[in-house]
């Protein structure tokens, strides 16, 4: 079954620990993206890859890493989390970059910092 | 400064009528308008798209409208049914390749009544 897969589903944890949200397709897409969703804003982009080794950032990237070591997965870090980073976090991929491709979305991890 | 707007959080429609959610965008370099569907607890799904040298798209019993002197696109959903009821997001990318991804709306909570 084609998807993407996150995990945790769910997290609390404090504030300064570092932790990293996995995200993994199997879809062969060289395309992938993070993106946050708060109340009364939608979603957000926090970073993007186009493929391997290549990442860049989308309109909210201040605390947050990525990294594309391979094609299928392209995990969230965040080194020092704080209290504005709860939020509800998607990841998604697309065959490719180009505008006209619709993104496939992963269920969503709920963090929250204490 | 938000480029894609929805400016109902809200829609009420009985089972059977038409559902019409609304869309408007401020940046003209958007070439590609895609409408996601979201549950609780998944991520949001592909429900249809738009390109701008078109001004109508149909899927079954969704449509979607683009006015782009307006810069205004709507989605039709006839009939509606109780399945239907889910929060909507409107989405649109830029031309020439779109590869800082889809810029979202706040999203509008359609709910079907009986």
């Amino acid at each position: 079954e084609a998807q993407v897969t996150q995990n945790p589903r769910y997290l609390i944890t404090v504030t300064g620990k570092k932790l990293t949200v996995t995200c993994s397709q199997n879809m062969n897409h060289e395309y992938m993206s993070w993106y946050r969703q708060d109340p009364g804003l939608g979603l957000r982009q926090i970073y993007y890859s186009m493929n391997v080794e290549v990442t860049d950032k989308g309109d909210v990237p201040e605390g947050y890493k990525v990294s594309r070591k391979e094609k299928r997965n392209f995990p969230l870090i965040l080194e020092s989390p704080s209290p504005n980073q709860t939020s509800l976090y998607f990841c998604a991929s697309s065959f490719h970059g180009r505008s006209n491709q619709p993104q496939h979305f992963g269920d969503g991890t709920r963090l929250s910092i204490l | 400064d938000q480029q894609v707007k929805q400016n109902s959080p809200s829609l009420s429609v009985q089972e059977g009528r038409i559902s019409i959610l609304n869309c408007d965008y401020t940046n003209s370099m958007f070439d590609y308008f895609l409408w996601y569907k979201k549950y609780p607890a998944e991520g949001p799904t592909f429900l249809i798209s738009i390109s701008s040298i078109k001004d109508k798209n149909e899927d079954g019993r969704f449509t979607v409208f683009l006015n782009k002197s307006a810069k205004h696109l709507s989605l039709h959903i006839v009939p509606s049914q109780p399945g239907d009821s889910a929060v909507y997001f409107c989405a649109a990318s830029r031309a020439g390749g779109g590869a800082d991804g889809l810029t979202f709306g706040k999203g509008t909570h359609l709910i079907i009544q009986p």
